[in-house]
């Protein structure tokens, strides 16, 4: 079946740092590749997404990244903070079901140190 | 407020004993799923509902039934509980035609 896999499953950095999440697909017709973060007991929130037309897209510290000959996408967050650290799933939109559902990656546990 | 809600929050059953989870969104959204989240495995869809009386299943549906009778609420049932289905269940929404889902706040489920 159609699979999203997402790289590393726990990530660490230093305050400041750089810290790159990256997440392959296998459906070519996917066109929809959202980021959501979930912090310690809390339900996921989308905090940012890209659609196949479009190679990058920032907002503040936060890009992602789209390479569809490839299949895969990345999310970056710049100068990381310890408010970072929370669990980031990657998702693409599966077409093989009627309506385009999400496929989740497994997640990366992001630890920002201070 | 525009929300996903989810009942009970957390729960502690044992096995056999059926019971319901219920979701309710206030967004007339016409999109309604169904995921849990397990340790290392990330969301998996159970069920979802692309509007009233209409549903189809997920990645993962065995031991699940839902219903969409009404276009705000879609409940998910646990017949027969079993202790495999110990976990994180997370309601979302979406309107039609757009991606973006909204999540509820989750049910931890614990089934001994």
């Amino acid at each position: 079946g159609e699979n999203v896999e997402q790289h590393p499953s726990t990530l660490s950095v230093q305050e400041g740092d750089s810290a790159v999440i990256k997440c392959t697909y296998s459906d070519s017709a996917s066109n929809y590749f959202p980021w959501y973060k979930q912090e310690l007991g809390k339900r996921p929130q989308l905090i940012i997404d890209i659609r196949s037309n479009v190679g990058e897209k920032k907002d503040q510290r936060i890009a992602v990244t789209l390479n569809k000959t490839a299949k895969h996408f990345s999310l970056h967050i710049t100068e990381t903070q310890p408010e970072d650290s929370a669990v980031y799933f990657c998702a693409a939109r599966y077409y093989g079901g009627s309506q385009g559902n999400l496929i989740f990656g497994k997640g990366t546990k992001l630890s920002v140190k201070p | 407020e525009a929300q996903v809600t989810q009942n009970p929050r957390y729960l502690i059953t044992v096995t056999g004993k059926k019971l319901t989870v219920t979701c309710s969104q206030n967004m007339n959204h016409e999109y309604m799923s169904w995921y849990r989240q397990d340790p290392g495995l990330g969301l998996r869809q159970i069920y979802y509902s692309m509007n009233v009386e209409v549903t189809d299943k997920g990645d993962v549906p065995e031991g699940y039934k839902v219903s969409r009778k009404e276009k705000r609420n879609f409940p998910l049932i646990l017949e027969s509980p079993s202790p495999n289905q110990t976990s994180l269940y997370f309601c979302a929404s979406r309107p039609s035609g757009t991606y973006e889902q909204f999540f509820g706040p989750g049910t931890r489920l614990t089934v001994l």
